[in-house]
């Protein structure tokens, strides 16, 4: 079965400044999607970024950008000049590729980020 | 806005009841995906529905089932509620059940069990 960890259940960082959240994940298998979700108080969850294993090109999207380290299984997001509004909880997520398999995401316990002005 | 819905935002009830939470997914969607968050148990996959059929399973007790109707709505019912029970159930739903595709959340329903 495949998990997820997220071992930093808290960070800070200074508006405008960069963080780095960490995510590593554990599987047998080689072809898989790996995302990051943004929780923030609303509790809504939206969708930040996706990487398929693949693909070595690291995804980026604005500010949002990941470092994916497939042979490490590490799979760490980076926010470029953090806005108050990326204030939330932040979970990595695994989702197989493989044929057949279950379409399930399977979500770290997640990293609660606040922005300080 | 994810363009999926879900109802009741916000559910409070008693131990041993049983409740009904509807999601309508993203306009086209034929999949269908429940999800509980707890504080104990994070986010865990529940069932999933594609097209009106049960497609796969995951961590659902048997006091709750699920269903996806003609329109594609889903339901989940939760049965002989447990103080336990008390989360927030997402629901989220997808084009097909296609490995590529990506998961959209609807808000989600709090429930409170007392």
């Amino acid at each position: 079965a495949q998990t997820v960890t997220q071992s930093q259940p808290e960070m800070s960082v200074q508006e405008a400044e960069t963080v780095t959240l960490s995510c590593t994940y554990d599987t047998s298998e080689s072809d898989y999607y790996l995302f990051w979700y943004k929780q923030p108080p609303s509790r809504q969850m939206i969708l930040v970024i996706r990487q398929e294993a693949y693909k070595q090109q690291n995804a980026t999207e604005n500010r949002f950008s990941v470092n994916f380290q497939k042979a490490a299984k590490s799979f760490s997001l980076k926010i470029s000049d953090s806005q108050l509004g990326d204030a939330a909880m932040y979970f990595c997520a695994y989702r197989s590729a493989r044929t057949g398999a279950n379409s399930k995401l399977t979500f770290g316990k997640g990293i609660t980020l606040s922005v300080r002005p | 806005d994810s363009g999926v819905t879900q109802t009741p935002k916000h559910l409070i009830t008693a131990t041993g009841q049983r409740v009904t939470l509807r999601c309508s997914p993203r306009s086209g969607d034929l999949s269908v995906y429940w999800y509980q968050q707890s504080l104990d148990q994070g986010l865990q996959f529940l069932i999933q529905y594609y097209n009106g059929e049960e497609r796969a399973k995951g961590n659902i007790l048997e006091r709750f089932s699920a269903q996806q109707f003609p329109d594609l709505h889903s339901e989940l019912n939760l049965s002989s509620l447990e103080l336990g029970d008390s989360a927030l159930y997402f629901c989220a739903s997808s084009t097909g059940d296609l490995v590529g595709e990506t998961q959209y959340f609807g808000p989600g329903t709090r429930l409170l069990v007392l």
